[in-house]
Formats: C-alpha cells, structure tokens, sequence
C-alpha cells in the first residue's frame, strides 16, 4: 500500500485565493483526520471522519475552513478566502476503526505559505 | 481538559549517549491511549507506540523503551545508544475515548550529534 497520499505537498498562493488540498486515505481505513501543524500551536486536529460522515468538526478554526469526503477514498480541506496566518502544514491521516483499534497512519502533509 | 505536556522542547547529545524524553498527560478518562510518534526531518509523521491506560507494562522495541507510570500521569520515551538518524522532533500523544480526540503535545526536538 503506497500509505496516506496527500497532494500538493508545497502550495504557495496570495491571500484571499481559494486553497484546496487533497487527500487518498489507506484503501480499507474507514476514519479520516484532518491536522494543522504550526509552530505557535503545534498539532491540531480540524476535523474527524468516520464512514465518510464528518464525526467532530470543532476544531476547524472559522468558517473560511470547510472538508468534505465524498467517498471513501478521498477528502478534501478548502480554506476560502485564504489568510497569511492559515500558513501551516497540514497533514491527513487514516486508521480502521477510529484510533482505538490502530495508530494513525500520516500523509507527508502539505506545507501551505498564504502571502 | 485533556492535555500533553512536553516540558523539554529541545534537547541536544552526542551520539551512542541515552537520551530520555519526558511526556506528561492530563485527563480525567479511565480509559484512554497514549501514543509517540516521530517527525524527521522529512515530515512525516511516523507511528511508534500505543499503550492503553490499563496495561501498565514497560516496553522495549530494540533501542527504544518506554515507561508508563500512571501514578505520575507519564509515558516517558528512551533512546539507548542514539544515533544521528534519531535525529526527529518527536510527539506524545493522548487518545480519548470519549471525546474521540488525538491531542498532541508541543513536540520535542532531538538532535544527535556525531
């Protein structure tokens, strides 16, 4: 299995663009999370699926941020209108079975600099 | 509140010295996980060890051991005889049942040095 795939890994783009990144969970992982890594706050997870249903959204910082997963091998986070402080790293993991039943698996994130 | 402490933020030895990496949590859950992973330089995120918070056993993989002590709410990490390649900020982590919840602490960075 080629493991959590995540794409872009390097996004540049100006303030108030739209910001899409992409995700591919393990084929047979059935729970996807979504991280956000800075300096400042270290990791935070954003947003929880389970069986392609969002489970805990509460970490999404504001409405700007919105994820979806249409199926069960693929999600999506889009930041609308993009910030300078959305600035992170942002990785996507999987597990079967939410966490209790196996660790995590991370994608490679992607690092996003809003300018 | 659930929360990860990782008091060392950065910690620097020479290679083949023991280093340990100290990680204190806080919940009030009786059922709950605790995780470390390792971030090389490359970025990833690398899945090293969980434990439940009933089996109070320490563990040894090769070079690396951990020791859980609930009385002190630790899970501490050691690395023997370390090695440049350990070079890697690395996380503890706490799974609550409940809230279904990874929370991460601050990350440690660790630079073996030749």
């Amino acid at each position: 299995d080629a493991g959590v795939i995540q794409s872009p890994r390097h996004e540049v783009t100006e303030m108030g663009q739209e910001v899409t990144l992409r995700c591919k969970p393990i084929s047979g992982h059935n729970s996807l999370f979504w991280y956000r890594q800075t300096m400042m706050r270290g990791l935070e997870l954003l947003i929880y699926f389970n069986n392609n249903v969002p489970i805990d959204d509460s970490g999404m910082p504001e409405d700007r941020f919105s994820a979806k997963m249409p199926n069960a091998s693929f999600s999506t986070l889009k930041i609308q209108p993009s910030e300078p402080r959305d600035s992170a790293v942002y990785f996507c993991a999987s597990s079967f079975g939410g966490l209790l039943n196996t660790e995590a698996f991370f994608g490679q994130g992607t690092r996003l600099t809003v300018v | 509140a659930q929360k990860v402490t990782q008091a060392q933020t950065e910690i620097s030895v020479v290679e083949k010295e023991d280093v340990t990496l100290d990680c204190v949590y806080e919940t009030r859950d009786t059922t709950y996980y605790l995780f470390w992973y390792k971030q090389p330089p490359s970025g990833e995120l690398v899945f090293l060890i969980r434990r439940n918070s009933f089996d109070e056993q320490n563990e040894i993989s090769g070079r690396y051991s951990w020791n859980f002590q609930k009385s002190t709410s630790s899970f501490n990490f050691t690395i023997t005889a370390s090695q440049v390649v350990d070079s890697a900020v690395y996380f503890c982590a706490l799974f609550i049942q409940g809230a279904q919840k990874l929370v991460f602490g601050q990350g440690t960075r660790l630079t073996i040095n030749p």
